[in-house]
């Protein structure tokens, strides 16, 4: 089973300021990285897939990238609405199942 | 507007049965795989099954395996997951989401909650 590690597991951001979030495969998934956002009571909504690309309705503010077992999810310019949990997510080595990181609490500083 | 609607959530006792539902709406439900995923209150995400568009071909995580079931019917743009022999440990929201290109899980429902206990 492929592992997903982020970190931190929670990061203390001012609004305007920028927020880098990380997550590590353990073993090589090449660009299969999806980024999600949870807000506390809601279902978890698509931000990027394919490491890079937004999802429909996203922000420009947010960007991914990276590759094999490295990712980085980079949110510019926070806004209030951003704060939030965030998960990253391979969907590479079938039957590897689709693994989720544990999540990064993004908070308000 | 893409809408996926869950049901069947509820208190079932351990050893129990439950069938949650999924309704799907806005998008063509017979061209898209569709998953189910699970989050223990104050917890992550757990991907617990898939099925393909036309529905003859579905995988499940290990600890689901023999006791869950996932099913469709594109006549009726259902999805549901039979789910068997319920454990203490099963206790979550169940999310329904849709897939584009197999694996990205573009929309999620809002999720049923199931929670086995006696």
């Amino acid at each position: 089973e492929i592992l997903m590690t982020q970190s931190p597991v929670t990061l203390s951001v001012s609004p305007g300021d920028s927020a880098t979030l990380s997550c590590r495969a353990s073993q090589g998934i090449g660009f299969n990285l999806a980024w999600f956002q949870q807000k506390p009571g809601q279902a978890p909504r698509l931000l990027i897939y394919s490491t890079s690309t937004r999802a429909t309705g996203i922000p420009a503010r947010f960007s991914g990238s990276g590759s094999g077992t490295e990712f980085t999810l980079t949110i510019s310019s926070l806004q209030s609405e951003d704060f939030a949990v965030y998960y990253c997510q391979q969907y590479n080595k079938w039957p590897s199942m689709y693994t989720f990181g544990q999540g990064t609490k993004l908070e308000i500083k | 507007e893409v809408q996926l609607v869950e049901s069947g959530g509820g208190l079932v006792q351990p050893g129990g049965s439950l069938r949650l539902s999924c309704s799907a709406s806005g998008f063509t439900f017979s061209s898209h795989w569709m998953h189910w995923v699970r989050q223990a209150p104050g917890k992550g995400l757990v991907w617990v099954s898939r099925i393909s568009s036309d529905g003859t071909n579905t995988n499940y995580a290990d600890f689901v395996k023999g006791r869950f079931t996932i099913s469709r019917d594109n006549t009726k743009n259902t999805l549901n997951l039979q789910m068997n022999s319920l454990r203490a440990e099963d206790t979550a929201i169940y999310y329904c989401i849709r897939a584009v290109t197999f694996h990205v899980f573009d929309f999620w429902g809002q999720g049923t909650l199931v929670t086995v206990s006696s």
